[in-house]
């Protein structure tokens, strides 16, 4: 079935550093891709997405890349603030009702 | 205005009692789900409805039963509560019939089973 590896956690990061969190995944076809965020007590939210092979998802200076070559999604962000602090989900969707596939998730913890 | 909504926030009760959790969205979607994040914080879904009907039901103890009274409401109800079941549960909506649109998330109830 469907499956989605991301990075563990923690990720410990000063301010202003670069931020890279790996994502690959197993599917079938061609899934739909997103990464939502959850910070701290709060639901998630939607961070960026991509529904094709070789889109580029943006959000608030993060992106990621839908390669399909190497079944990945991996997230970046140049310069991350301590208001980045949250745990971050790679997650695919394959079917036509939208169920969501997620990772383990991975906490970003931002030092200043 | 929420767009997702759920109650109660935080439920704390005793094992073998029975509870429920509602969920509410108001962004018109036909689509809504309930999610169990566990303790590590992994996120698997239990249960989508359509319009009222359910559409995906994943491998979840009978004890655990969804109903939709309207396209707008999802609700949870768990009957005699197991340890195991001390979790936070997520509902979220969407547009029908597409996996490519973003799926809305309401704030989580935290449950506790003593």
């Amino acid at each position: 079935g469907d499956s989605v590896t991301q990075m563990e956690g923690p990720v410990t990061l000063s301010e202003e550093a670069f931020l890279t969190i790996n994502c690959t995944y197993t599917a079938t076809g061609y899934p739909s891709l997103f990464w939502y965020v959850q910070y701290p007590g709060e639901g998630l939210q939607l961070l960026l997405k991509a529904t094709k092979v070789d889109d580029k998802g943006s959000n608030k200076g993060f992106e990621a890349t839908y390669r399909k070559e190497t079944t990945s999604f991996h997230l970046e962000k140049g310069s991350v603030q301590v208001s980045d602090s949250a745990v971050y989900f790679c997650a695919l969707s394959g079917d036509s009702w939208g169920k969501l596939q997620f990772g383990a998730g991975t906490q970003v913890v931002v030092t200043p | 205005d929420t767009a997702v909504s759920q109650t109660p926030k935080y439920l704390v009760t005793q094992m073998g009692n029975d509870k429920s959790i509602k969920c509410e969205q108001n962004l018109g979607h036909d689509t809504m789900y309930w999610y169990k994040q566990d303790s590590k914080k992994f996120l698997k879904i239990m249960f989508s409805y359509n319009n009222k009907e359910l559409i995906i039901n994943e491998t979840v103890p009978n004890r655990f039963s969804p109903k939709s009274p309207d396209k707008a409401h999802l609700n949870l109800h768990i009957n005699s509560l197991e340890l195991g079941d001390s979790a936070v549960y997520f509902c979220a909506s969407s547009r029908p019939g597409t996996s490519t649109d973003t799926q809305y998330f309401g704030p989580g109830t935290r449950l506790t089973v003593l």
